[in-house]
């Protein structure tokens, strides 16, 4: 079973802020969370990722809650290349047993 | 691109038959995971090797096997094919093992079993 929730789908306007929601209630402290997008059939393209502080790199920022429960992943402004499921999942620290467990993600639509 | 190769890109055979699928990781990563993605059950991790050793193992069927090679490149075999194994095959790779570093995905090898 996956550890995350995501909604199924989500709309967004070209231009603006898209704000994608993950509930990880379960995570422990030495787990990560992990962003990821695939855009149609390709190869999923890592976004971001972060333990405990708020993450923010060229494609994206990462906003984890205190107790850790949950993240939100913002695209800043929205371009149509963004339309894609975009993946939040939880990874832990050691280099061994990391099941790696992808759920549904969520559809993310740019609207023009 | 990532910098992972997968070949081939696309793969047809019949039920019974046995396939490779060949994954090179992107220069410097020593760690190797391929997942399977079929319409129905999304992306599942098969396996994780670092370094030539398995690290960790998911959803992987007894007739898929893998293995990493000294030079880092990975193979995925897959006997006995059934309709049901027609998916995307995709492998992924990463510095280190561990949750600590981001895996770069590959292109993906389509699988049609007729």
């Amino acid at each position: 079973d996956a550890k995350t929730t995501q909604p199924p789908s989500m709309d967004c306007a070209e231009g603006r802020a898209a704000n994608l929601p993950c509930n990880h209630s379960t995570i422990s402290g030495n787990e990560y969370v992990y962003w990821y997008r695939q855009i149609h059939s390709q190869g999923p393209q890592y976004i971001i990722h972060g333990l405990k502080n708020n993450e923010t790199n060229e494609m994206a920022s990462l906003i984890i809650t205190e107790d850790r429960k949950s993240s939100t992943l913002i695209l800043p402004h929205a371009t149509l290349r963004d339309t894609a499921v975009y993946y939040c999942i939880v990874r832990r620290r050691r280099d061994r047993d990391d099941k790696i467990i992808f759920g549904k993600g969520t559809r993310l639509h740019i609207l023009p | 691109d990532s910098g992972v190769t997968q070949t081939p890109k696309h793969l047809i055979t019949a039920t019974g038959q046995r396939v490779t699928l060949r994954c090179s990781p992107r220069s410097g990563d020593l760690s190797v995971y391929w997942y399977q993605q079929s319409l129905d059950q999304g992306l599942q991790f098969l396996i994780q090797y670092y370094n030539g050793e398995e690290r960790a193992k998911g959803n992987i069927l007894e007739r898929f096997s893998a293995q990493q090679f000294p030079d880092l490149h990975s193979e995925l075999n897959l006997s006995s094919l059934e309709l049901g194994d027609s998916a995307l095959y995709f492998c992924a790779s990463s510095v280190r093992a561990g949750g600590d570093n981001e895996q770069f995905f590959g292109p993906g090898t389509r699988l049609t079993v007729l």
